[in-house]
């Protein structure tokens, strides 16, 4: 089955505490976009990469990492949560010859005390 | 700057009666522009777009939209709403930035259906 798997779905942690969440697609996809939804803000665009080595800041890049070492997979990586990235993440791919033909994955709900 | 306006933050309504959820988007050129659902503790999932051609666009689960250049809007409508149908329905535009096809999402509409 073509997917987005996130991991993982629920987090909680401890400011300051570094911590990863994966991506992993299984569809050969070269875009892979990571979101952010807040309650009344929609979705944001944190960080994309177009493909392998090739990432770059979204709209809210602040307090994140990412990096693309291969195709499938794509983590976002907290150096240093804060309680102001309590937030729903989601992570999306899609092929560079599918205009916005985006698969999203289910979502990890992460909260920072 | 590219934006999407969803003005109603929550809608609740009967099932068996019509929907309309409102969206406007600003973009300078010829936009194209997606509805997804989110359904409680699941991801996107792309209901219709519209990227060119007839205005009214069908998509999945009886949904449909219109694309209407001179109101910049382009809403979301259901004859006869069905339970399953509560959900977070988000509006998008496709934006192109730095030479990716990014996706603009509006605030989301809640939507409650009563029995």
């Amino acid at each position: 089955e073509a997917q987005v798997t996130q991991n993982p779905r629920y987090l909680i942690t401890v400011t300051g505490k570094k911590l990863t969440v994966t991506c992993s697609q299984n569809m050969n996809h070269e875009y892979m976009s990571w979101y952010r939804q807040d309650p009344g803000l929609g979705l944001r665009q944190i960080y994309y990469s177009m493909n392998v080595e090739v990432t770059d800041k979204g709209d809210v890049p602040e307090g994140y990492k990412v990096s693309r070492k291969e195709k499938r997979n794509f983590p976002l990586i907290l150096e240093s949560p804060s309680p102001n990235q309590t937030s729903l993440y989601f992570c999306a791919s899609s092929s560079s010859g599918e205009v916005y033909g985006y698969t999203f994955g289910s979502g990890t709900r992460l909260t920072v005390v | 700057a590219q934006s999407v306006t969803q003005p109603d933050i929550h809608i609740t309504v009967s099932e068996g009666a019509s929907l309309e959820l409102r969206c406007n988007y600003s973009y300078g050129a010829t936009p194209y522009l997606f509805w997804y659902v989110q359904s409680p503790g699941q991801g996107l999932q792309l209901l219709l777009k519209y990227f060119s051609g007839d205005t009214l666009v069908q998509g999945i689960k009886g949904f449909e939209a219109e694309f209407k250049r001179s109101q910049s809007s382009f809403n979301l409508r259901k004859p006869s709403v069905h339970w399953s149908d509560a959900a977070e329905y988000f509006c998008a535009v496709g934006a192109r930035s730095g030479g990716y096809n990014k996706l603009i999402f509006g605030a989301g509409t809640r939507l409650a259906v009563h029995p």
